[in-house]
């Protein structure tokens, strides 16, 4: 997998908007980049995914820079429950469409404060 | 539509013991992956099955074993259970290898 590099840690008032930083420059051109988050005991949640373009969900907006290098996840309006570890990932593109094993690093912890 | 699911939540074994845990995915999915979490750490890949076939292997020993069913549900075994083998065991699902989407895990405990 394409090496990430995320900040360790990251604080944000609630009803802000979260942006969260990952530099990936290792990125092969067919490559995806991931974002995943997970709440304290629980299992990882899927956020979102792009190529090249920003992408939006109901949950977050993907930024990703033109040349691919690094990207951005923005969660718009910030709560308490978006406390979490989040995980910024490219997974190497096993052939195809497919995608095999997800390598997680140490990811951001984000904490929200009321 | 129901998510991954695994069983079961909890379990405790002793050192030496065999463990089997479970996992069924998403509606619609026919890929199973396997990942291994040790307190403070982030998910470590164990492995992967796909078509009833073991796709991708992590680096783990062959006490690690797996299992995919006709109807995509798959096992993980754990032989000789070390202390070290304690840990959140994850399941994730997709559709030919895509996005997976994980389950809520098994805490296995080994005294």
């Amino acid at each position: 997998d394409a090496k990430t590099t995320q900040p360790p840690s990251m604080d944000c008032a609630e009803g802000r908007a979260a942006n969260l930083p990952c530099n990936h420059s290792t990125i092969s051109g067919n490559e995806y980049v991931y974002w995943y988050r997970q709440i304290h005991s629980q299992g990882p949640q899927y956020i979102i995914h792009g190529l090249k373009n920003n992408e939006t969900n109901e949950m977050a907006s993907l930024i990703i820079t033109e040349d691919r290098k690094s990207s951005t996840l923005i969660l718009p309006h910030a709560t308490l429950r978006d406390t979490a570890v989040y995980y910024c990932i490219v997974p190497k593109n096993a052939g195809g469409t497919s995608y095999g094993k997800l390598t997680f690093g140490q990811g951001t912890i984000l904490t929200v404060h009321p | 539509d129901a998510g991954v699911t695994q069983s079961p939540t909890h379990l405790i074994k002793t050192r030496g013991q065999q463990v089997t845990l479970r996992c069924s995915p998403k509606s619609g999915h026919d890929t199973v992956s396997w990942y291994q979490q040790a307190l403070g750490q982030g998910p470590q890949f164990i492995f992967q099955y796909y078509e009833e076939e073991e796709r991708q292997r992590g680096n783990f020993p062959d006490r690690f074993s797996g299992h995919q069913f006709p109807n995509y549900s798959s096992e993980l075994n754990v032989n000789a259970l070390l202390l070290g083998d304690s840990a959140l065991y994850l399941c994730a699902s997709s559709r030919r290898m895509i996005t997976q989407y994980f389950g809520p895990g098994t805490r296995l405990l080994v005294l």
